[in-house]
């Protein structure tokens, strides 16, 4: 069993739809990133958080310690925005990053 | 400021030959982590180096080296390749590697866009 899951695999949603792309996690972290990752390969790190949340502009991102589970929010989806979402993780014993398998999300307009 | 920089972008090799794969980190970053991306596996952590020394190691195969140069550029080196090596190589820097237990945003990891490895 991976130590990231994430949830759903693949999301298709319409234009200005509200997103929720989930993860959970069985390991203790140090903190959890969240990634978009563009076809084509290039990764751009969203957020990097260890409690609360976080927001930049349309995207939320959420943590719960307690439950290990995070989730990243997109409001008002554009079809830029579809990408694959992966939720990586550090190890707190070790500092090792441990990714799930990712989200695919395709906006359509 | 300039992002990471891998080069090559692109590269094929055939079974059995070794591979040398270089990344630049941003200016100022010292700590390179490296990453490989396949279908089937997903994203996996390789190694991660700071001050020319290498701090973590995944679970990859000896055949699996890497070093780091004073001015903190690294490259990567696979031998003896398998049709399984095929993937996109990733490396990621930062100013400066977290400890284990502790994060802050000097730990940060910034992706570059990757070497995409064909085995043949």
């Amino acid at each position: 069993k991976n130590e990231v899951e994430q949830s759903p695999q693949n999301l298709t949603a319409q234009e200005g739809e509200f997103i929720t792309i989930n993860c959970s996690y069985s390991v203790g972290i140090s903190a959890l990133h969240w990634l978009q990752q563009h076809p084509g390969g290039g990764i751009v790190s969203l957020f990097m958080l260890s409690s609360g949340k976080k927001k930049h502009g349309r995207l939320i991102a959420t943590i719960n310690i307690q439950e290990k589970h995070s989730s990243l929010h997109i409001t008002a989806s554009h079809p830029r925005d579809s990408a694959v979402y992966i939720c990586a993780v550090n190890e707190r014993r070790n500092n090792d990053m441990r990714f799930g398998a990712g989200t695919r999300l395709t906006v359509k307009p | 400021k300039a992002g990471v920089t891998q080069t090559p972008r692109y590269l094929i090799k055939t079974r059995g030959q070794q591979v040398t794969l270089s990344c630049s980190p941003i200016s100022g970053h010292r700590s390179v982590s490296w990453y490989q991306q396949t279908p089937g596996q997903g994203l996996q952590f390789l190694f991660e180096y700071f001050s020319e020394t290498q701090r973590n190691k995944g679970n990859f195969p000896g055949r699996f080296s890497g070093r780091q140069f004073s001015n903190s550029r690294s490259e990567m080196n696979v031998s003896t390749l398998e049709l399984g090596d095929s993937a996109l190589y990733l490396c990621a820097s930062s100013l400066i590697p977290g400890l284990a237990g502790s994060l802050s945003s000097y730990n940060e990891q910034f992706f570059g866009p990757g070497t995409r490895l064909t085995v043949l």
